[in-house]
């Protein structure tokens, strides 16, 4: 099977708290890019990251950090002194290869964690 | 703001009726996929259409169909309406270039479809 789990729910924290996200994938792919989206309410998918899979060093921007476990098929988010405006959903996902042609491809989400940052 | 374009921006139907949901791909994209996001669910993907030809559909049956136009924007089609169809429907266009390392999926905003 090819899929992303996010075990986590829901989860709430006070504003200036570090908190960390978690994902688990799936995949028989050789070569595959994993990617962490925000869904503010209003709806729109908001591109955080992208990585490939040949790439497992860790990443940073600003307050955002990002963990690639290839040995543990994992792929955490952290973010660190959160704040209110990180409020949103957070979606993890996986690349899947289509077949049909060359290079497409489509991603597989997994269910999403609201996060809540209360001031 | 990615500049995909997706209308309307809402839209209430009742069951059995038909809809038709657009998407307009950034400049330069030559691929646009759908994706359903039912409440409280990732995005599911729908299919994808490449310079005007499927190329890959997910678990969806056949009353849900689509079009690529010449300009790569596209229609989402969806037949026979039923109220599990309530969902947000989003589009992502990408450059299929045929190198997976460039292509990366831009999302517009979504339609958000009632089926009352």
């Amino acid at each position: 099977a090819q899929k992303v789990t996010q075990a986590q729910t829901e989860i709430s924290v006070v504003e200036k708290e570090d908190v960390t996200l978690d994902c688990v994938y799936e995949t028989r792919d050789t070569t595959y890019y994993l990617f962490w989206y925000k869904q503010p309410p209003s709806g729109e998918l908001v591109f955080l990251i992208r990585r490939n899979s040949f790439d497992e060093q860790n990443e940073i921007s600003g307050r955002y950090s990002w963990n690639f476990q290839k040995s543990t098929s994992s792929f955490n988010f952290t973010i660190t002194a959160s704040q209110v405006v990180d409020s949103a959903v957070y979606f993890c996902a996986l690349s899947i290869h289509l077949v049909v042609r060359s290079g497409s491809e489509k991603l597989v989400f997994g269910k999403g964690t609201k996060l809540t940052v209360n001031p | 703001e990615t500049g995909v374009t997706q209308s309307p921006t809402h839209l209430i139907k009742t069951r059995g009726q038909q809809v038709t949901l657009r998407c307009s791909s950034q400049s330069g994209h030559n691929t646009v996929s759908w994706y359903q996001q039912a409440l409280g669910q990732g995005p599911q993907f729908i299919f994808q259409y490449y310079r005007e030809e499927e190329n890959g559909r997910g678990n969806f049956p056949p009353r849900f169909s689509g079009l690529q136009f010449p300009n790569y924007s596209s229609e989402l089609n969806v037949n026979a309406l039923e109220l599990d169809d309530s969902a947000l429907y989003l589009c992502a266009s990408s450059s299929n270039s045929g190198d997976r390392a460039h292509n990366e999926q831009f999302f517009g905003p979504g339609t958000r479809l009632t089926v009352l």
